[in-house]
Parts: structure tokens; C-alpha cells; sequence
């Protein structure tokens, strides 16, 4: 089992719907847990960023994260056509240590938002 | 801000030869880096951590030997491929955290290095 599901899609939407990604993990000791949007053939965005438990908002673009049942969601409001991209949840543990920094990425979902 | 470059976006090289690939914050400080490598449509994998004046440390099943690390400023990683083979051709991405304390748990990643090795 990986230590972080997300399922790849591809999802398709049209312009102006609300789109819910999400992820699930199976390690407790993740407490930061990250949003990345990675357009084709260039680098992760960082688009959220939440520690712990809670919901995070920021513009069109609300996270949540439930540690109880080892599941995050990113949801997309009035989708646009530029917001089609492939979109990659990260989790990492405590600060400090070996493992300081240390992301572990799920499989990425593609989106895309057509006109 | 927090901007990281890697050089070049680009590069073909053939079987046996070595590649340095150059990753830049250029805009904050990093103690620490990433490299990463992504094979098309799958997610990104850690291959090492990268600290700034210290040996990196690998993941498991990545060759150290084959994949040199240097970390020389707090502005500059590279990563060299030697004796480099056809499978090795991969996206290989670099990511930067600001020094801790001043901009949280972020990495900022670089746009990616498309290898291919013919």
C-alpha cells in the first residue's frame, strides 16, 4: 500500500464548477500537508499549505485536511480553463530529524477544465 | 518571490557520458534541497536531500555513486548523472526550503531538466 492514494483521473469539468480533489494517507506522523498545481513539463506550484488539522482558504481555492480519518481535500471554486493542470498533494512529518523536509507525493490527478 | 531556477530546462546526452544539472534559489536561502525525479505521468520521487556543506543523503535504491550531489552555497545544488544511460532519461526536478523560521515548511520547486540519453 502507498503511503499516499490520490486518484489520477483524468477529471473533466466545465468552465465555472466546483472541483474536489482529495487524498488519503496511511502515516499518522504526517502533519504538513501540501497542495501543488504542475502544468505540463514544468515544476510544482506550491498552491496551498496547512499544518494539521482545519480548513485553510485562499481565493477560489479552499483545503481541508481531517487527520482523524487520514484524508485531505483541495476544492476548486468557479473552475477556469487555466486552472487545467495536474494536481499533487504532498505530506511530510515533524520538523526536525531525518525526515525534516522530506515530501511524499501522491500519483497527482489531472484536471482539466474545458470552456 | 522565492524563485528557483535549474539549468538547462534541457539536455541530450549520450549513453556513457556524465550531465550536470544546475538548481538556483535566487531569491531566499536554502540549507536544504531536493532533488527529484518524475517519469512521465507518475509522481514525483525523492531521489536525495541535499544540505548545504555536508554529504547528501540518498533515498533507498538510488545510486550515490551515480548521481553526485553538491550543495556548495546556500544558493546553488547540482546534480551530475554520470555514465549515464538510456533509463536514466527522466523530468529531474530540484526543490529549495527557505531557511527554517523564515518562510515555514514550503519547498519551492524548479522547473524541471527533461534528460534524454541516447
Amino acid at each position: 500500500q502507498k503511503e499516499v492514494e490520490q486518484d489520477p483521473g483524468p477529471l473533466s469539468v466545465p468552465e465555472g464548477a466546483i472541483v474536489s480533489l482529495n487524498c488519503t494517507y496511511s502515516n499518522s506522523a504526517f502533519q504538513y500537508f501540501m497542495w501543488y498545481r504542475q502544468y505540463s513539463r514544468k515544476g510544482p506550484e506550491l498552491l496551498m499549505y496547512t499544518y494539521s488539522s482545519g480548513n485553510k482558504e485562499d481565493g477560489r481555492f479552499t483545503a481541508q485536511v481531517d487527520k482523524s480519518s487520514k484524508y485531505i481535500s483541495l476544492f476548486i471554486r468557479d473552475s477556469q480553463p487555466s486552472d487545467s493542470a495536474t494536481y499533487l498533494c504532498a505530506m511530510s512529518g515533524n520538523a526536525g530529524g531525518t525526515s525534516y523536509g522530506k515530501l511524499t507525493f501522491g500519483q497527482g490527478t489531472i484536471l482539466t477544465v474545458h470552456p | 518571490g522565492a524563485v528557483v531556477s535549474q539549468h538547462p530546462s534541457w539536455v541530450i546526452c549520450k549513453s556513457g557520458t556524465s550531465v550536470k544539472i544546475e538548481c538556483r534559489s535566487l531569491d531566499f536561502q536554502a540549507t536544504t534541497m531536493f532533488w527529484y525525479r518524475q517519469f512521465p505521468k507518475q509522481s514525483l520521487m525523492l531521489m536525495a536531500t541535499s544540505n548545504e556543506g555536508s554529504k547528501a543523503t540518498y533515498e533507498q535504491g538510488v545510486e550515490k555513486d551515480k548521481f553526485l550531489i553538491n550543495h556548495a552555497s546556500l544558493t546553488l545544488s547540482t546534480l551530475t548523472v554520470t555514465s549515464a544511460h538510456p533509463e536514466d532519461s527522466s523530468f529531474y526536478i530540484c526543490s529549495a526550503q527557505p531557511v527554517p523560521g523564515l518562510a515555514g515548511y514550503e519547498q519551492y520547486f524548479g522547473p524541471g531538466t527533461r534528460l534524454t540519453v541516447t
